[in-house]
């Protein structure tokens, strides 16, 4: 069964750094083309795609976001981080892990975490 | 930058046919995937590579693409298939790899 789960803080305050882990279970960030990777979306709004990283350790980042955000995995834990600093009241949304079957753009995002939501404080 | 267009809603009645649209200069060029999203729950994927099924969709969901559009299209429409519908691009050439439309709410009369 494969299963991914979000942890992290659900209230930051501005301008702190949000770190959210995802732990994910039935598969393996060691399998060649495997990723996985951050969507988020504010309540009421649009889904908007923000990072993933790779089996091989490529990332790939939203790039209007990039500047503030770092992802990284844990392969011996089956974790990927997600850290975003200076975080601003617009970054207040439910943030899902997801996982994606290779770099190719016939792939979709075939599984998703719960989500966990994340409020920002002015 | 690319930008991918969906209505805003779209209402059916029960055992009709609904069609959700999702348009694009990218589209053309790209697969289209499409996410379906219950309300207080994270999205599924029901389509990839345009028209492709997960195992465990059913085949009244359907897909396809046609120059800048893609349609998702669901027969016989059932109560439980009113949700917020997101169609999703992936493209790392451009300037936005991850891109998604603003989403639409299929609302069953």
């Amino acid at each position: 069964q494969i299963t991914l789960e979000e942890s992290g803080p659900t209230l930051v305050k501005a301008t702190q750094t949000l770190t959210l882990t995802c732990t994910f279970s039935g598969f393996s960030l060691r399998t060649a083309g495997m990723g996985v990777g951050w969507i988020r979306q504010p309540p009421g709004k649009a889904l908007e795609w923000v990072a993933i990283i790779y089996w091989d350790d490529d990332k790939v980042y939203n790039p209007s976001l990039k500047s503030r955000l770092t992802i990284t995995k844990d392969t011996s834990k089956n974790q990927v981080v997600l850290t975003l600093t200076n975080v601003d009241p617009v970054d207040a949304a439910t943030y899902y892990c997801t996982r994606k079957r290779g770099y190719s753009h016939v792939v979709g995002f075939d599984r998703w975490g719960q989500g966990t939501l994340v409020t920002v404080s002015s | 930058s690319y930008v991918l267009t969906q209505p805003p809603s779209v209402s059916v009645a029960p055992g009709q046919t609904a069609r959700i649209t999702c348009g694009g200069t990218i589209i053309g060029s790209k697969s289209v995937h499409w996410y379906q999203q219950k309300p207080g729950q994270a999205p599924v994927l029901v389509l990839f590579d345009d028209s492709d099924r997960p195992s465990g969709i059913p085949e009244r969901i359907s897909g396809s693409k046609s120059g800048d559009t893609a349609t998702l299209t669901i027969s016989r429409v059932e109560g439980g298939d009113e949700a917020d519908y997101h169609c999703q691009v992936w493209d790392t050439s451009g300037d936005h790899p991850g891109l998604f439309g603003g989403g639409t709410k299929l609302t069953v009369l």
